[in-house]
């Protein structure tokens, strides 16, 4: 069982395009990461979001935190090449005591055509 | 600007063979991670460290060990290869259990 579901899995769009991609959950989450993951290389994090209803922009980027703590979103505004990459959402779950596990979504996968 | 390194880059074994993953970070972080990403699979957790010394099992761990004698080092052990092993195999490192991660660039691993 996926407990962290992303939507769509892929996307292909023409540069200066919007697009949103969507990350559900029935579990909450203490906060929530996205990355952007290019071929051959490892994740890298774009941004966390740790309050329900909490709103984040990184440039072109808004991220925002279901207000249940439950599901994310992430918005591009005129989507450039450079976008292009595989996005994962990331929820951190509390395990007991101390320990805290980040799980994964399968990924969303974007292609931005010049 | 080293961050986490990971080798080897790429390998190919035979089924049954034995090899090391070797992790290396150069922030100080005490936590740190092995996942492994598959096709449709997403990112899972294998093994994880909470400190030098210390070790502990995720989502995956059968098949694998693991070592933190080091800080600063993670290393991944496969004592007896599978086809089923075959995937890409990231180490992931954070300053504690709260914060994002920094990943390495991954270690590509074919079983055959």
């Amino acid at each position: 069982t996926q407990l962290l579901e992303q939507s769509p899995q892929f996307l292909s769009i023409q540069e200066g395009e919007n697009l949103t991609v969507y990350c559900n959950s029935s579990s909450v989450f203490s906060s929530l990461q996205w990355y952007r993951q290019e071929p051959g290389e490892g994740p890298v994090l774009l941004v966390t979001v740790v309050t329900g209803g909490e709103v984040k922009k990184l440039k072109r980027l808004t991220f925002q935190f279901g207000d249940a703590r439950k599901d994310s979103s992430l918005h591009i505004t005129a989507a450039q090449p450079g976008d292009t990459g595989l996005y994962l959402c990331a929820g951190m779950m509390n395990y007991g005591g101390a320990t805290n596990k980040l799980i994964f979504g399968t990924g969303t996968l974007l292609a931005v055509q010049p | 600007n080293a961050g986490v390194t990971q080798t080897p880059k790429f390998r190919v074994l035979k089924t049954g063979q034995s090899m090391t993953l070797l992790c290396a970070q150069d922030m100080n972080h005490e936590y740190m991670y092995w996942y492994r990403q598959d096709p449709g699979m997403g990112l899972r957790l294998i093994h994880y460290s909470v400190g030098e010394g210390t070790t502990a099992k995720g989502e995956v761990p059968d098949g694998y060990n693991v070592s933190r004698l080091k800080k600063q080092n993670f290393l991944l052990g496969l004592e007896s290869a599978a086809p089923s092993q075959t995937s890409v195999y990231f180490c992931a490192s954070s300053p504690s259990a709260y914060y994002g991660y920094t990943f390495g660039s991954g270690t590509r691993l074919t079983v055959v």
